[in-house]
């Protein structure tokens, strides 16, 4: 099955920096890659994703590129605000026939100082 | 966040016992999901359904059971021979696409005495 690798499990910046999250899969077949945020006892929230077919997407200071070739994908904040803290999850799906699953990251703790 | 609903907020539990945890969407949403969150380990998926009547193992369903007799509902039993059931669990729906996105509950979590 699919298998997705997330790095650094933590990140600390301090506010204004960006921030880079890494993830890498294992099955080429895979071609749905969303992230998701998790603030401290919220449930997780789709902030950005990425179809196989594109290799950048851009939704304000977030944006998450994709190479198909190595496999692997990133999520880039620019600008960062406290309120940016949370953990965030990579996931990736194969997709097609009924396969609606995702395999997720271990996630990344992300901590913007004031 | 409405539309999918996860109840008890926090369920504590005996050894021994099972204890099913409850999921209902209004959404009308084909798919949906069980979860399991530890500290470290991300989202597992223990069970997931695409449609009623019908659901699949996910990477860690030994010692859980679940059923989906209604669109809406997808309770998850955690039984005995769940050996580490103390956790926190999170369900999710989607439409049932391959690009469409997951909604989550605001989990429960399951303490075991």
């Amino acid at each position: 099955g699919e298998n997705v690798e997330q790095h650094p499990s933590t990140l600390s910046v301090q506010e204004g920096d960006s921030a880079v999250i890494k993830c890498t899969y294992s099955d080429s077949a895979s071609n749905y890659f969303p992230w998701y945020k998790q603030e401290l006892g919220k449930r997780p929230q789709l902030i950005i994703d990425i179809r196989s077919n594109v290799g950048e997407k851009k939704d304000q200071r977030i944006a998450v590129t994709l190479n198909k070739t190595a496999k692997h994908f990133s999520l880039h904040i620019t600008e960062t605000q406290p309120e940016d803290s949370a953990v965030y999850f990579c996931a990736a799906s194969m997709g097609g026939g009924s396969n609606y699953k995702l395999t997720f990251g271990k996630g990344t703790l992300l901590t913007v100082n004031p | 966040d409405g539309g999918i609903t996860q109840s008890p907020k926090y369920l504590f539990r005996k050894e021994g016992q099972n204890v099913t945890l409850s999921c209902e969407q209004n959404l009308n949403h084909d798919a949906m999901y069980w979860y399991r969150q530890d500290p470290g380990q991300g989202l597992r998926l223990i069970y997931y359904s695409q449609i009623v009547n019908d659901f699949q193992k996910g990477d860690i369903a030994e010692g859980y059971s679940v059923s989906r007799e209604k669109k809406e509902s997808f309770p998850l039993t955690v039984t005995s021979a769940q050996k580490n059931p103390t956790a926190f669990y999170l369900c999710a729906s989607s439409p049932g696409q391959v690009y469409n996105e997951q909604f989550f509950g605001p989990g429960t979590r399951l303490t075991v005495l």
